[in-house]
């Protein structure tokens, strides 16, 4: 049990439409990063955010999007949905790089 | 930009048996070293990470990995696997400066112990 919560677990969209997916992230951490891992792959970096900025930012979209609130969780947003977005979105906290903690994750399919 | 190489999807294992995952990097930048783990439909579990000082790290369960810094490699290593040892590891790396703290994970080698 790492501390940080994901919601929801699962979730079945349809192409076009529109998700949100949240974390909250461990007492004390306050970065928190977005990862997607598509079935049989290593998770990729979407963004990183520190204290409500955005602190980095992987090879994806603008339509993937994020905000990280003054409690430090935080939501991944995704606007018209593609069949290819269909996968594991994984939430890490940190208080620094050394010490990401990960969610149990959401699984996104897109039908 | 960091790259991480996992050579091997699949290894058959059997219980008691020793077993290496090995792990091949590429930087232009001093980096941290990490392993996970992950069970099915569950997320990501830290089993060990190298950040700097000795080139044998320990971790949980039971798992090490060595640090080479010549040839670019953090195999991890466990002396006797358990049948709970069965899932997926990654193996990862981070910048370690300010600023790429990015995790660049490999493609996962699937474990499997063989009773």
């Amino acid at each position: 049990e790492t501390g940080v919560t994901q919601s929801p677990t699962h979730l079945i969209k349809t192409r076009g439409q529109q998700v949100t997916l949240r974390c909250s992230s461990q007492s004390g951490h306050n970065t928190v990063s977005w990862y997607q891992q598509a079935l049989g792959q290593g998770p990729q970096f979407i963004f990183q955010y520190y204290r409500e900025e955005e602190n980095g930012r992987g090879n994806f979209p603008p339509r993937f999007s994020g905000l990280q609130f003054p409690n430090y969780s935080s939501e991944l947003n995704v606007n018209a949905l593609e069949l290819d977005d269909s996968a594991l979105y994984l939430c890490a906290s940190s208080g620094h790089i050394m010490e990401a903690f990960f969610g149990q994750g959401t699984r996104l399919t897109v039908v | 930009a960091q790259s991480v190489t996992q050579l091997d999807s699949q290894v058959p294992v059997f219980e008691e048996a020793p077993v290496e995952l090995r792990c091949n990097y590429s930087s232009s930048v001093s980096v941290y070293l990490f392993w996970y783990v992950q069970y099915p439909n569950q997320g990501l579990q830290l089993l060990l990470k190298y950040l700097s000082g000795s080139t044998l790290v320990k971790g949980i369960n039971g798992f090490e990995a060595e640090f080479n810094k010549s040839q670019t490699s953090f195999h991890l290593r466990k002396p006797s696997v358990h049948i709970s040892d069965t899932a997926e590891y990654f193996c990862a790396v981070s910048g370690s400066n300010f600023g790429n703290e990015k995790l660049t994970f490999g493609t996962g080698t699937r474990l499997t112990i063989i009773p």
